[in-house]
């Protein structure tokens, strides 16, 4: 069982859809994240969660709305896409983000999601 | 903002060859540097990781060589196998964080049998 779980694996919808990415992770980490991978570019960190609080938001369009209920558990929100979006979706978790040196990111297989 | 150099965009070897992968990055006050692993239809997963306080950093078959003046850093796969077939990538801390990684743009890796 991989630590850090996300569903669904594939999504296809189109730009009026509105749909839901889910996250989940086992290994007691308090910090998670959402990273975008597009073909050819670096992946994007787009949020970050601490303890249930947002501390980052990369610049990321209102269409992208997370929602982190609890330190196991993160959801990414999708209403009125464009195709640009289309990409693969990734969630990591670590220890947490308050510590003095950095805590290695453990990724989920991501959501592969294509807009129409 | 910040940026990291990753070298080369693709690397075939032979089996049992070695293989090295270069980042070069822009941020003098980073401090840790993962490398990740990217399997086809997979997650990034992180091999190893190198911290600003040592210099080289060895796991079996990998090894890490950060040379902090120079700003670059390096992965090292040594007797490669078929399997470490995959995408690499480095990442470096960015902007003062100890949460906020950068990300190079990969290596795609080929061993062949």
């Amino acid at each position: 069982e991989t630590g850090v779980t996300q569903t669904p694996r594939h999504l296809v919808m189109g730009m009026t859809n509105k749909k839901s990415l889910k996250c989940e992770q086992h290994l007691g980490h308090n910090a998670m994240y959402w990273y975008k991978q597009s073909a050819k570019k670096p992946l994007e960190l787009m949020f970050v969660y601490n303890f249930k609080e947002q501390t980052e938001n990369n610049s990321v369009p209102s269409r992208f709305s997370p929602e982190c209920p609890n330190s196991s558990h993160l959801f990414l929100h999708l209403h009125t896409l464009q195709p640009e979006d289309s990409a693969l979706y990734l969630c990591a978790s670590s220890q947490e983000t308050w510590q003095d040196s950095n805590q290695p990111q453990h990724f989920g297989d991501g959501t592969r999601l294509s807009i129409l | 903002g910040e940026n990291v150099e990753q070298h080369p965009s693709t690397l075939s070897v032979q089996e049992g060859d070695s293989a090295v992968i270069k980042c070069t990055y822009s941020d003098s006050a980073s401090n840790y540097f993962p490398w990740y692993k990217q399997e086809l239809g997979k997650g990034p997963q992180l091999i190893i990781d190198i911290r600003s306080n040592v210099g080289e950093k060895k796991d079996q078959r990998i090894a890490v060589t950060l040379n902090k003046t120079a700003k670059h850093f390096s992965l090292h796969i040594t007797e490669t196998q078929p399997e470490d077939s995959a995408v690499y990538f480095c990442a470096f801390s960015s902007g003062g964080s100890n949460y906020k990684l950068t990300f190079g743009k990969g290596t795609l890796l080929t061993v062949n049998p």
